[in-house]
């Protein structure tokens, strides 16, 4: 079956440094995302990773692995702002996207 | 990016009524899908709502119950049909932009839905 893995849920200090993990075992790979959610609201599009290394964009990254199934998320600089959820999602050889659980960030002063 | 909107933003129903949510995007668009999210849950995709022809639904959804319609590429309704408390989710209108290479996928703000 298709499967996407990740925390349920960190806590990180503020200006501080968090890494999110996902691993994933599905049928195909063409992609992973990343995206933010915060509470109440829509998921927003963070990242869009498709070959192996690492994506910076700003305060976050993104890397890849497709020989390991795995990916992370690293957010440098915390803010509180950036307490949400981060949802890992990867697309098929189908181009459906399955979807990881979700992350929950708490990010504390 | 696409800018997608959704009406109603929220709404709250009788068991048994129907609900039908709207999703107009500001550009024309290839992919267009319906999801739903229940509270503190992920995303589960509905189908995926095809111009001028019948949605794709996914597994453990059937027309009947949501039937959607797509009649251009910037335009989409769900609607949530013979609603039970079951039904009480938030549910998304997604788009893809840049045809099937999938590089962006962008949300709408959801439509929260509470059935009483």
């Amino acid at each position: 079956g298709q499967n996407i893995d990740q925390p349920t849920e960190m806590t990180a200090t503020e200006g501080a440094i968090v890494q999110i993990n996902c691993t994933y075992q599905t049928s195909g790979f063409n992609g992973l995302f990343w995206y933010q959610q915060h509470a109440g609201e829509a998921p927003t599009f963070l990242s869009y990773n498709v070959l192996d290394g690492l994506e910076e964009k700003g305060r976050f990254s993104s890397f890849l692995s497709r020989s390991k199934g795995y990916s992370y998320l690293l957010l440098k600089e915390l803010q509180m702002k950036d307490s949400a959820s981060y949802l890992c999602a990867v697309l098929d050889s189908n181009y459906q996207l399955i979807w990881g659980a979700g992350t929950k960030l708490i990010i504390k002063p | 990016s696409a800018v997608i909107s959704q009406k109603p933003s929220r709404d709250i129903c009788q068991r048994g009524t129907s609900l039908t949510i709207q999703c107009q995007v500001d550009s024309q668009v290839t992919m267009m899908f319906w999801y739903r999210q229940q509270p503190g849950q992920s995303l589960t995709l509905i189908a995926t709502a095809n111009q001028g022809s019948e949605a794709t639904y996914e597994s453990g959804f059937v027309i009947d119950k949501f039937p959607i319609s797509r009649p251009n590429l910037t335009f989409s309704t769900l609607t949530v049909s013979n609603m039970s408390p079951e039904d009480s989710s938030i549910y998304l209108c997604s788009v893809v932009e840049g045809g099937p290479s999938y590089n962006e996928q962008f949300f709408g703000p959801g439509t929260r839905l509470t059935v009483l």
